[in-house]
């Protein structure tokens, strides 16, 4: 059974489209993330939910908007794609920060292939 | 702000050598810290964790990490690599979020590894 899972893991649109990204944990952590890699496979967080409350926002346009139906989901929501929204998703989740001793950490997704054309 | 250096962008070894893989952190406090691997196409793989305790870490597929405070270093070491362990390593710092309980990680800009045969 995949731990973190999302859909799609490509995806290919053109400028100005509307797209989601989807992302759901069996794993029964009660915090998820977005991180994002860009060309040069710099990883940097966007968002972060606990228990589908907002707790991380890193300056990311407004045009991206996360959405956590329930703890085992978190979606990605893009507005207006732009050429520069290129890049590799990954959703995450942790048990609470992710930071507890004897803890497991994070766990990641394998990646959604986002092309904006 | 915390920030991690991985020194070494691209590093050749020959299957069957050593491996050492340089991590450089830089953070006020306590450091969780991290190392993943991914192949190619892959998401990204835990290797590793330091939260505290022993500072020479054990993970998965051989591989150890020292974690020296003095030097601000978490270097990931093999004594014998794989052609299978190809691949992009990052490691990771896990840093509160910004007066909040919950964490996030901040990554290296990686390091990847090929391995002559």
């Amino acid at each position: 059974d995949t731990a973190v899972s999302q859909t799609p893991k490509y995806l290919v649109t053109q400028m100005g489209n509307d797209k989601s990204i989807k992302c759901e944990q069996n794993l029964g952590h009660d915090t998820m993330y977005w991180y994002k890699q860009d060309s040069k496979k710099f990883l940097k967080i966007m968002f972060s939910y606990n228990n589908k409350e907002l707790i991380i926002n890193e300056t990311v346009p407004n045009r991206f908007s996360p959405k956590s139906p329930d703890k085992a989901h978190l979606n990605l929501h893009i507005n207006s794609l732009e050429l520069g929204d290129s890049a590799v998703y990954f959703c995450a989740s942790s048990h609470l920060s992710g930071l507890a001793p004897g803890g497991y950490g994070y766990t990641f997704g394998s990646g959604t292939r986002l092309t904006v054309v | 702000a915390q920030s991690v250096t991985q020194p070494d962008i691209h590093i050749t070894v020959s299957e069957g050598a050593s491996l050492e893989l340089r991590c450089n952190y830089s953070y006020g406090a306590t450091p969780y810290l991290f190392w993943y691997v991914q192949s190619p196409g892959q998401g990204l793989q835990l290797l590793l964790k330091y939260f505290s305790g022993d500072t020479l870490v054990q993970g998965i597929k051989g591989f150890e990490a020292e974690f020296k405070r003095s030097q601000s270093s978490f270097n990931l070491r093999k004594p014998s690599v794989h052609w299978s362990d190809a691949a992009e390593y990052f490691c990771a710092v896990g840093v509160r979020a910004g007066g909040t309980s919950y964490g996030k990680l901040t990554f290296g800009q990686g390091t990847i590894l090929t391995v002559h045969p």
